[in-house]
């Protein structure tokens, strides 16, 4: 079975500093990771993925992510952070196989926030 | 291209009613996942489906049920609704289901009074 954890509920940053959102993930086999980000009554929104390759992720509104597969973890990041970077944030894991068709695994999620 | 879209976004139901749900995905997208959201369990997968066939299910009772039609619409039902159902019903869709981003429709808010 697959399983995420966010070990952070909360994360609250200064804006123009920098951020990370924590993620450990347990899968068997290569793990596809995934982050998504939520803003209040809205869908979820892709940030970026990791399926294979540079363990340094760079995805959408200059958010990066790192693939540690010693460590089991795939941290969210981003250099200099905006008041609206404040929402709540996902990992999820996609395992491999029948079983996982279709299906992301997702950690509880943590909530940025961001002062001014 | 349009993105999932979800109707209705709002329903409020009474105990022991059903309700269908529905999802279109972005064109050409053939797998359409449904999650359900809830502050006290997160986001829990119900089901996918693919070429109109369910692939992958969750721990959800027989009473959460599901179907796509042959242009890949999807419906999701929940007969016999329960105080518990309230929840956000996500709807997501990508080409094949399998390791391609999956991408998600703004939802279905569902109170049961």
């Amino acid at each position: 079975a697959q399983s995420v954890a966010q070990p952070e509920d909360q994360v609250n940053v200064a804006e123009g500093n920098p951020l990370t959102v924590k993620c450990t993930y347990s899968v068997s086999g290569n793990p596809y990771l995934f982050w998504y980000v939520q803003y209040p009554n809205r869908g979820l929104q892709f940030l970026l993925k990791y399926i294979t390759g540079d363990n340094l992720v760079k995805g959408s509104y200059g958010f990066e992510a790192e693939f540690n597969k010693s460590q089991t973890s795939f941290h969210l990041k981003k250099p200099s952070a905006l008041v609206s970077d404040s929402a709540l944030y996902f990992c999820a894991v996609r395992g491999l196989g029948g079983t996982s068709y279709g299906k992301l695994t997702f950690g509880q999620g943590t909530i940025l926030t961001v002062h001014p | 291209k349009a993105g999932v879209t979800q109707t209705p976004r709002y329903l409020i139901k009474t105990r022991g009613q059903q309700v269908t749900l529905s999802c279109s995905p972005i064109s050409g997208h053939r797998s359409v996942s449904w999650y359900q959201q809830t502050p006290g369990q997160g986001l829990q997968f119900l089901f996918e489906y693919f070429s109109e066939t369910q692939r992958n299910k969750g721990n959800f009772p027989g009473r959460f049920s599901g179907r796509q039609f042959s242009n890949s619409r999807s419906e999701m039902n929940v007969s016999t609704l329960e105080l518990g159902d309230s929840a956000l019903y996500l709807c997501a869709s990508s080409s094949t289901g399998s390791v391609e981003t999956q991408y998600f429709g703004p939802g279905t808010r569902l109170l049961v009074l």
